[in-house]
C-alpha cells in the first residue's frame, strides 16, 4: 500500500534551518510529483512548493522562494524540504502528499503523516 | 493567484442532517475543484476531484457539483464520523495551487 512516512518533530531557534524527510513506498517514487504543504496551529492549508522526483525540477510558492529547497535520493525513494532562516512564522505543522495529475487537474491523493516544526528562541 | 473562498466557515450540524458547504473562486477554475476532509490532529483526506468525482472508499452521502467559480460538497446525511474540517483546492492550469479557508462542522 502506498505510505508517506516522515521525519519527526523539530524544534528550532529563529534564523536556524530545518530539513523535513518523506519516505515514499507502494509506489514508483519517480512517477508521482511530491508537494509540500504547512498548517500552523488552527489555520488552514498553505501551499508550499512541489518537487518532481524523475525530473529534479522544484518550485515553490512566491512567499517561500529564496527560504525553501527541495531535495530527493531516488535511491531510498525519500523527498526532503529544506526550510531557512526560520521564524516564529514558521511554526507549522509541514505536510508531503503525492500528487495526481490528470490533464491540467492536481490532488493530493497521499499524505503524509505530518512533521511539527516549532520556532522558538 | 487564484483565491478560494469558503462558506460558511463553521457550521453547527445534527446527525442525519444535510450539510452543503461552498467554495467560489476569484477566477474561473473550470471544474478543477478538489475537496479533502481533515479531523483534528490527522493528515487531509482527499473526498472528491475534479468537482465531482468521488474517491474510492468514500461514502456516497458524500457529492460535489459546480463549475466556473461556484462549487458545493454536500453531505446527504450527516453521520458521527464526519465532524471535521473541509477544505476545497484548486488546481487551474497554473500555480500556485490554493485551498479554502475551511469549513469546521460541528455537532449541534
Amino acid at each position: 500500500q502506498v505510505q508517506l512516512v516522515q521525519s519527526g518533530a523539530e524544534v528550532k531557534k529563529p534564523g536556524a534551518s530545518v530539513k523535513v524527510s518523506c519516505k515514499s513506498s507502494g509506489y514508483s517514487f519517480i512517477s508521482y510529483d511530491i508537494n509540500w504543504v504547512r498548517q500552523a496551529t488552527g489555520q488552514g492549508l498553505e501551499w508550499v512548493g512541489w518537487m518532481n522526483p524523475n525530473s529534479g525540477y522544484t518550485g515553490s510558492a512566491q512567499k517561500f522562494q529564496g527560504s525553501v529547497a527541495f531535495t530527493m535520493d531516488t535511491s531510498i525513494s525519500t523527498a526532503y524540504m529544506e526550510l531557512s532562516s526560520l521564524t516564529s512564522d514558521d511554526t507549522a505543522v509541514y505536510y508531503c502528499a503525492r500528487v495526481v495529475s490528470v490533464g491540467p487537474t492536481r490532488f493530493f491523493d497521499y499524505w503524509g503523516q505530518g512533521t511539527p516544526v516549532t520556532v522558538s528562541s | 493567484d487564484i483565491q478560494m473562498t469558503q462558506s460558511p466557515s463553521s457550521l453547527s450540524a445534527s446527525i442525519g442532517d444535510r450539510v452543503t458547504i461552498t467554495c467560489r473562486a476569484s477566477q474561473t477554475i473550470n471544474n478543477y475543484l478538489n475537496w479533502y476532509q481533515q479531523e483534528p490532529g490527522k493528515a487531509p483526506k482527499l473526498l472528491i476531484s475534479s468537482s465531482s468525482n468521488l474517491q474510492s472508499g468514500v461514502p456516497s452521502r458524500f457529492s460535489g457539483s459546480g463549475s466556473g467559480t461556484d462549487f458545493t460538497l454536500t453531505i446527504s446525511s450527516l453521520q458521527p464520523e464526519d465532524f471535521a474540517t473541509y477544505y476545497c483546492q484548486q488546481s487551474y492550469y497554473t500555480l500556485p495551487l490554493t485551498f479554502g479557508g475551511g469549513t469546521k462542522v460541528e455537532i449541534k
